[in-house]
């Protein structure tokens, strides 16, 4: 079974620029979130989506959006980049929406903003 | 979910030897999980134990939990090359997100 798939896996934007990056979860998978993790620190948690909803949001600008296709794929936008959103971006996936559940994330889409 | 907080942050360990992470956290929780990440990387899972298991094997992976202290420990024996990675403990709840720390930064030496 295909894990959780995320693309681009590499990609350098400008800064004002706007960036896509797409996730496919795991078959059977409701949840999908969205965590950044810039280089020395661990994942923060950026966004959760449980069967098309936006379920949890974490500390992070609006210029950040995302959301949850009907087959459970997910997208995440970011607006108006700034150097600071360079990181790696992680998308994870779960049955259900609680971190109660075990959670299975993604290679990551590394974003360099120039 | 609340963070976790790893130590040792740095652990640099000959091939063969064991190592052993703790991890600490602070209010009441259903599960801890353990991820390894290789640099650059996802999070692989490793391990999940529950609040209510002390001990739990996987392979060459023994974690402990002790709820009344509150932690946890991960410990890999006889390591090899490829356990060269960075490893993040995140306790489990209702709430629908996980929290990390900075995680232990594990190097084993040919």
């Amino acid at each position: 079974d295909a894990g959780v798939t995320q693309s681009p896996t590499h990609l350098i934007k400008t800064r004002g620029q706007h960036v896509t990056l797409r996730c496919s979860p795991i078959s059977g998978h409701k949840s999908v979130s969205w965590y950044q993790q810039v280089l020395g620190q661990g994942p923060q948690f950026i966004f959760q989506y449980y069967e098309k909803e936006e379920r949890g949001r974490g500390n992070f600008p609006d210029r950040f959006s995302a959301r949850q296709f009907p087959n459970y794929s997910s997208e995440l936008n970011v607006n108006a980049l700034l150097l600071g959103d360079s990181a790696l971006y992680l998308c994870a996936s779960s049955f259900g929406r609680s971190s109660g559940n075990t959670i299975y994330f993604g290679e990551g889409s590394w974003l360099t903003v120039v | 979910s609340q963070q976790g907080e790893e130590d040792p942050q740095a652990l640099s360990i000959q091939e063969g030897e064991n190592a052993t992470m703790n991890c600490s956290y602070k209010t009441s929780i259903n599960n801890l999980q353990w991820y390894r990440q290789n640099s650059g990387r996802g999070l692989v899972h490793l391990i999940l134990i529950r609040s209510n298991e002390r001990e739990k094997h996987s392979g060459r992976l023994r974690v402990t939990l002790d709820t009344s202290k509150k932690s946890s420990s991960l410990l890999i024996t006889a390591s090899r090359a490829a356990d060269t990675a960075s490893y993040f403990c995140v306790t489990g709840s209702n709430d629908y997100k996980l929290s990390f720390g900075a995680g232990t930064t594990v190097t084993v030496r040919a």
